[in-house]
């Protein structure tokens, strides 16, 4: 999905929660997602990503759910905690015209963990 | 591992000037370099691909004339913003991957303002 509009969704969570962050896309043949954190500043750091032959798939605190039916995909933050305070972006797979392979990504959303 | 460094990290130039950014993997050898802009609050948004020892592949809508790629060598991609205007000011990042299944890893973004 291409970005759109100049406000991040919001996501407030209490410190010790779990977050559940979504996302859908557009393009039903991409078979590779990924879920990045972006600190203020810098640059996409990679979290957890999924093919779609897998419907859920586990990391460290962070759970990632596939539905194709559906075209959505979640990240799941167990016990949330300040440090998890970011902008989360959901990315696919795409061949682009070209035939080489690129990543788009999705509009984001703001995590605020309150202490 | 996957180091991925991005060089500067800010410039501030007056209008006309044309600025060059490096981005290097410091521990992998990149087959495909990208690069992404990003505005405050959105998302990043692909410019092109770059793979080594051939030319851009440039998304549409992006002037390969104002933002010159040269991938040099599997470490080192350049992007230079030709007679940059303050409508350039942006972010812009790099990211490098080491081969077509392999997660994209990124640099940390040049903030670029123009005067």
């Amino acid at each position: 999905g291409e970005s759109v509009g100049l406000h991040l969704p919001t996501l407030s969570v209490q410190e010790g929660d779990n977050s559940i962050i979504n996302c859908a896309y557009s393009n039903s043949a991409s078979d590779y997602f990924i879920w990045y954190k972006q600190e203020s500043g810098k640059g996409p750091q990679f979290i957890i990503d999924i093919r779609s032959n897998m419907d859920k798939r586990q990391g460290q605190r962070v759970t990632v759910l596939l539905n194709k039916t559906v075209k959505h995909l979640s990240l799941q933050i167990a016990a949330t905690q300040p440090g998890d305070s970011a902008v989360y972006f959901c990315a696919e797979l795409s061949t682009g015209s070209g035939g080489y392979q690129k990543v788009t990504f999705g509009i984001g959303t703001k995590l605020q963990v309150i202490p | 591992g996957a180091v991925v460094s991005q060089h500067p990290s800010w410039v501030i130039c007056k209008s006309g000037t044309s600025v060059k950014i490096e981005c290097r993997s410091l521990d992998f050898q990149a087959t495909t370099m990208f690069w992404y802009r990003q505005f405050p609050k959105q998302s990043l948004m692909l410019m092109a691909t770059s793979n080594e020892g051939s030319k851009a592949t440039y998304e549409q809508g992006v002037e390969k004339d104002k933002f010159l790629i040269n991938h040099a060598s599997l470490t080192l991609s350049t992007l230079t913003v030709t007679s940059a205007h303050p409508e350039d000011s942006s972010f812009y990042i790099c990211s490098a991957r080491q081969g077509g299944n392999q997660p994209q890893h990124f640099g940390d973004g040049t903030r670029l303002s123009i005067l």
